[in-house]
């Protein structure tokens, strides 16, 4: 089976631009959650999406939002950038919302704001 | 709410010798427990978990990991290093109160393998 895959891998914004990351999960797995990784606060939780609704969201401003689509697949969207959105942008996908399930994490795009 | 913490941002070892990746968690429930392993520019990769079928858990590359619930901890074990084991190891931690698949991430330990 194929991997989670995410494009663009790199990108580079100027701040006040707005961008959007997609995430395509692994075939079968409904559930995709998104994470953010910086140097200084770590990874930290985004959003998660099941059967195309939200389930889950971590504490970020609503410049970041999300979608999924009736295939798994997934987009996140960030308006507004700001310098301190630069980051590691991460998708992991799982074959459903049961709580222990593996999720398996996508190469991760990294984002550039200037 | 949940929390884990991993001691020691940077751990040294020479080749051959034993590594371990300290994680202590801090959960109101059983939790559920990972470790992934991300290399230079790429995402993470699971390591191994628990999910409370077996206290001693092993995972790929001759990797295992004990859970003690009187210690709240998961620490990361390897007999042997080897210098492709040179990486970034993150612990992580999960519940049935984190609906909707939310892991919540140590800061990292990044590992070098001496010659």
């Amino acid at each position: 089976k194929a991997g989670v895959t995410q494009t663009p891998r790199y990108l580079i914004k100027t701040r006040g631009q707005q961008v959007t990351l997609s995430c395509s999960p692994i075939s079968g797995h409904r559930s995709v959650s998104w994470y953010q990784q910086t140097p200084g606060q770590g990874l930290q939780f985004l959003f998660e999406y099941f059967s195309e609704t939200q389930r889950n969201k971590g504490n970020f401003p609503g410049r970041f939002s999300g979608r999924q689509f009736s295939n798994s697949r997934s987009e996140m969207n960030v308006s507004t950038l700001e310098l301190g959105d630069s980051a590691l942008y991460l998708c992991a996908s799982s074959s459903d919302r049961d709580i222990g399930d593996t999720q398996y994490f996508g190469p991760g795009t990294r984002l550039t704001v200037l | 709410a949940q929390s884990v913490t991993q001691l020691g941002s940077h751990v040294s070892v020479s080749e051959g010798a034993l590594v371990l990746l300290r994680c202590n968690y801090s959960s109101s429930v059983p939790p559920y427990l990972f470790w992934y392993v991300q290399y230079p520019n790429q995402g993470l990769q699971l390591l191994l978990k628990y999910t409370s079928a077996a206290t001693l858990v092993k995972g790929i590359n001759g990797f295992e990991a004990e859970f003690k619930k009187s210690e709240t901890s998961f620490h990361l074990t390897k007999p042997s290093a080897h210098m492709s084991d040179a990486a970034e190891y993150f612990c992580a931690v999960s519940s049935i109160y984190n609906q909707g698949g939310k892991l919540i991430f140590g800061q990292g330990t990044e590992l070098s393998v001496k010659p």
